[in-house]
Formats: C-alpha cells, structure tokens, sequence
C-alpha cells in the first residue's frame, strides 16, 4: 500500500538557519509529489509541487525540494528559516494514475527561535 | 475573496446530533474533497467528488454524506454524531484529478 513517512515529528531551527525536512515515499511508479503547509488554526497552503521534469524544484516562500527516486524521498529545505516559517509541514503523494486521493504524511511541527 | 471557503469554522454539538457543514469554492474546479484531520494532526481523504459524481469514499461510516448540489459546492452531512467525530474537516478543491488541490480553511468539530 502507498504510505508517507515523515520521520521528523518535531524540528527546532534558529531564525537563518537552513532547514531541511525530510520526507520518504511507498509507491511503486513515480508519484505526484506535494509540500503543503499549515499554520496553526489555518487551513493548508501548497508550498510546492513535482510531477516530473527537473527534479528540483521550486516553491512560494523561498522553498525548495528535491525529487530523488533512488532514494524514493522528497525532501524540502529552505536555506534561511524566517520566524514566519514556524508552522506544520505536511507531505503528500498522489497516485501518478489517480491524484484525487492525497495520502498524506504525518507532518513535521517546525520551530523557530529568534 | 476566498478561494475555498467552509462554514461554519467552529462547531460544537452534542452526541446524537445531526450536523452539516458547507463547502464553496469559486476556482471554477470540478473535483471536490472532504478530509478530515484527527487529534494528532493526520489527514486522511473521506470524499471526492468530480463534476457532482461520487468518486472516492474511504471507507467512512455512512452516518456521514457528502452532497454536491453543483460543481461549486460540497456539503458534509453527518448524522448521529459521536465523540469520535470531533476533528478538523477540510474541504479542497482541484482543477481535474492530476492537478494539486487547494483547501479551505477548515471546520473544528467538537462533539460534547
């Protein structure tokens, strides 16, 4: 079954560090793959998308993730984390055949200290 | 000018309750979804809709039923609440089935 592994429940960051968020995949062909973000009592926000081509690519607030098949993972990263970013960061994958169901990760809450 | 818009936001009711919550998108999408997000923040997708057909139903009691008027609405009906049911429901919407979807804001349903 397709499943999404984020193995980060809980990352703090200093204000301008870098960031990355780690992100692993169970599907058998090449899936769609999205970053969504949630900031807490809000609704989710896409921060970026791969459905294929470059495999890395770039999103809305200075996000960037890298498609890795080898390593079926979808990692974002950011290389200045702003006290903005602190919020819940969700994966998720759409069936490269039928993208009408997202199975999404557990999420990653990200801290940001001054 | 929202693109995905839910109400209510907040919703408290007791067990045995009928509830429904509405859903509105004005992005001209024809798919709509329900998901719901528990406790511990996991979102799992409940119902899609495309151009007002049921396309997915994961599996959720049919204590709950997603009626779509029209391509622009999804409303999640849900009889006999029960404390379980206490979660955030999100409604999204997508431009087709390989496009990503976009979310509303989301309901907080409490069940007392």
């Amino acid at each position: 079954a397709q499943s999404v592994t984020q193995p980060d429940i809980h990352i703090t960051v200093s204000e301008g560090a870098s960031l990355e968020l780690r992100c692993n995949y169970s599907y058998g062909a090449t899936p769609y793959l999205f970053w969504y973000v949630q900031s807490p009592g809000q609704g989710l926000q896409l921060l970026l998308k791969y459905f294929s081509g470059d495999t890395l690519v770039q999103g809305i607030k200075g996000f960037e993730a890298e498609f890795k098949r080898s390593q079926s993972s979808f990692n974002l990263r950011k290389p200045s984390v702003h006290w903005s970013d602190a919020a819940e960061y969700f994966c998720a994958v759409g069936l490269s055949y039928n993208t009408d169901k997202l199975i999404f990760g557990t999420g990653t809450r990200l801290q940001v200290f001054p | 000018d929202t693109a995905v818009s839910q109400t209510p936001k907040y919703l408290v009711t007791q067990m045995g309750n009928d509830k429904s919550i509405k859903c509105e998108q004005n992005l001209g999408h024809d798919t709509m979804y329900w998901y719901k997000q528990d406790s511990k923040k996991f979102l799992k997708i409940m119902f899609s809709y495309n151009n007002k057909e049921l396309i997915i139903n994961e599996t959720v009691p049919n204590r709950f039923s997603p009626k779509s008027p029209d391509k622009a609405h999804l409303n999640l009906h849900i009889n006999s609440l029960e404390l379980g049911d206490s979660a955030v429901y999100f409604c999204a919407s997508s431009h087709s089935t390989n496009t990503e979807a976009f979310f509303g804001q989301g309901t907080r349903l409490t069940v007392v």
